[in-house]
């Protein structure tokens, strides 16, 4: 059984096109998100999304949008996609709302490579 | 900007061989450490959360410890074996919970046979 699953795993793609990378957990957990393995291999985050409050990391374009549909589903759409965003995108969930102590529960990642 | 360094960025070590090292945080508006370990082709898995000052953490043969007056937390593995080759990130929560969690680079270790 899967905890945090994202699809797909790899999305090859043009710039200029529209992308949706999808991530859902079935640990029942409060809060999910996105980060971004960026060139240094840092963990980036990007949005964290709680009881329908999205906290967004202000250095994210606005190309970039989350979308939950239900508690236990956190996708991430991209609109004009550019080359420099290439990179390994990792969805995660955590139990409460980031003032437990809980760890984060991390899905397999998606390596989008922008041509 | 909050700043959290591990170091050694990389690290070989002999199977059998005791190793540790360290991730370094901010020592103001501490909230938790979470240490996590990363193998190649998977995803990143947690080892452990601290929270108090001096804790200490204990899974197996790894363990970790924690100074938050100081601002830094040490990762030891006693007996190093092939199975514990891996990227293990330190995480840093401070202001904001674990909506702004910064991660360290990552120490990469390798455990020679």
């Amino acid at each position: 059984d899967t905890a945090v699953s994202q699809t797909p795993k790899y999305l090859v793609t043009q710039m200029g096109n529209d992308k949706s990378i999808k991530c859902e957990q079935n640990l029942g957990h409060d809060t999910m998100y996105w980060y971004k393995q960026d060139s240094k291999k840092f963990l980036k985050i990007m949005f964290s999304y709680n009881n329908k409050e999205l906290i967004i990391n202000e250095t994210v374009p606005n190309r970039f949008s989350p979308k939950s549909p239900d508690k236990a589903h956190l996708n991430l759409h991209i609109n004009s996609l550019e080359l420099g965003d290439s990179a390994v995108y990792f969805c995660a969930s955590s139990q409460g709302g980031g003032w437990d102590n809980s760890p984060l529960h991390f899905g397999n990642g998606t390596r989008l490579t922008v041509t | 900007i909050l700043n959290v360094e591990q170091s050694p960025q990389s690290l070989h070590v002999q199977e059998g061989d005791s190793t540790n090292f360290t991730c370094s945080f901010p020592s103001s508006n501490f909230y938790a450490l979470h240490w996590y370990r990363w193998e190649t082709a998977k995803s990143p898995e947690a080892l452990f959360v601290m929270t108090l000052n001096g804790d200490e953490k204990k899974k197996g043969r790894i363990s970790a410890t924690l100074n938050t007056k100081e601002g830094y937390s040490y990762l030891y593995i006693k007996g190093s074996q092939p199975e514990d080759s891996a990227t293990y990130l330190c995480a840093f929560i401070g202001p904001g919970g674990a909506q702004k969690l910064v991660f360290g680079q990552g120490t990469r270790l390798t455990i020679n046979p």
